[in-house]
């Protein structure tokens, strides 16, 4: 596709509940990336991708949180045992770079917005 | 360690009138720096991007941005608002240099209101 697709849109859950969500990156983007927005917030680091291999997820919040890149394109991100605070928006985001060349810009899909009640 | 400040997290100007969105970062190492705008129930849009080249960088619809290392700014700016400018704008860094995953430290926001 042009940009990078999320689904679903938007996601409700009960506390307790395990959600998956789905980041269908630009075609042929070596790096995919993915922040937590919570409600009036600036975007938060949680984890990275080069291809399928998991770099850095020192912004994943807990152990509860999961993510996979298995065939070096589309990712999910997992959560289990979902928490109120669990709520925000998931922004997905990829780019060409590699690392060591970290100045290309980053293409955010529209996010996943996330309510747990 | 990389942060960003954002000065104002609600900024109203008239329509016609200068848009001035300030930002401050703090980098251990020479940053890139961005500026993206989020609409309503979107993802962020990129609006540009300063990477060690020139140090005035323009960008779309219209927007320029300044980085001065002396003052570890990198404020937005546009000589007249439009109405559709009505946002959400981040400005983000992300360390230089090799080894650097690229990922984005974001300030906290700044809502841009245009007022007719």
């Amino acid at each position: 596709g042009a940009g990078v697709s999320q689904s679903p849109r938007y996601k409700v859950a009960k506390r307790g509940q395990d959600v998956a969500l789905r980041c269908d990156p630009i075609s042929g983007h070596v790096s995919l990336f993915w922040y937590q927005q919570a409600l009036g917030q600036g975007p938060e680091f949680l984890t990275y991708f080069q291809n399928e291999a998991q770099l850095d997820k020192s912004g994943l919040p807990s152990d509860r949180f999961f993510a996979e890149r298995p065939e070096g394109s589309v990712s999910t991100l997992k959560i289990q045992r979902t928490q109120q605070e669990d709520s925000a928006v998931y922004l997905c985001a990829s780019s060409l770079a590699y690392l060591g060349v970290s100045n290309q810009p980053q293409h955010f899909g529209d996010g996943t917005r996330l309510s747990i009640l | 360690a990389q942060s960003v400040t954002q000065l104002g997290s609600h900024v109203s100007v008239s329509e016609g009138a200068l848009v001035l969105l300030r930002c401050n970062y703090s980098s251990s190492v020479p940053p890139y720096l961005f500026w993206y705008v989020q609409y309503p129930n979107q993802g962020l849009q990129l609006l540009l991007k300063y990477t060690s080249a020139a140090t005035l960088v323009k960008g779309i619809n219209g927007f320029e941005a300044e980085f001065k290392k002396s003052e570890t700014s990198f404020h937005l700016t546009k000589p007249s608002a439009h109405m559709s400018d009505a946002a959400e704008y981040f400005c983000a860094v992300t360390p230089g240099g090799s080894g650097n995953t690229g990922k984005l430290i974001f300030g906290q926001g700044t809502t841009l209101q245009v007022k007719p």
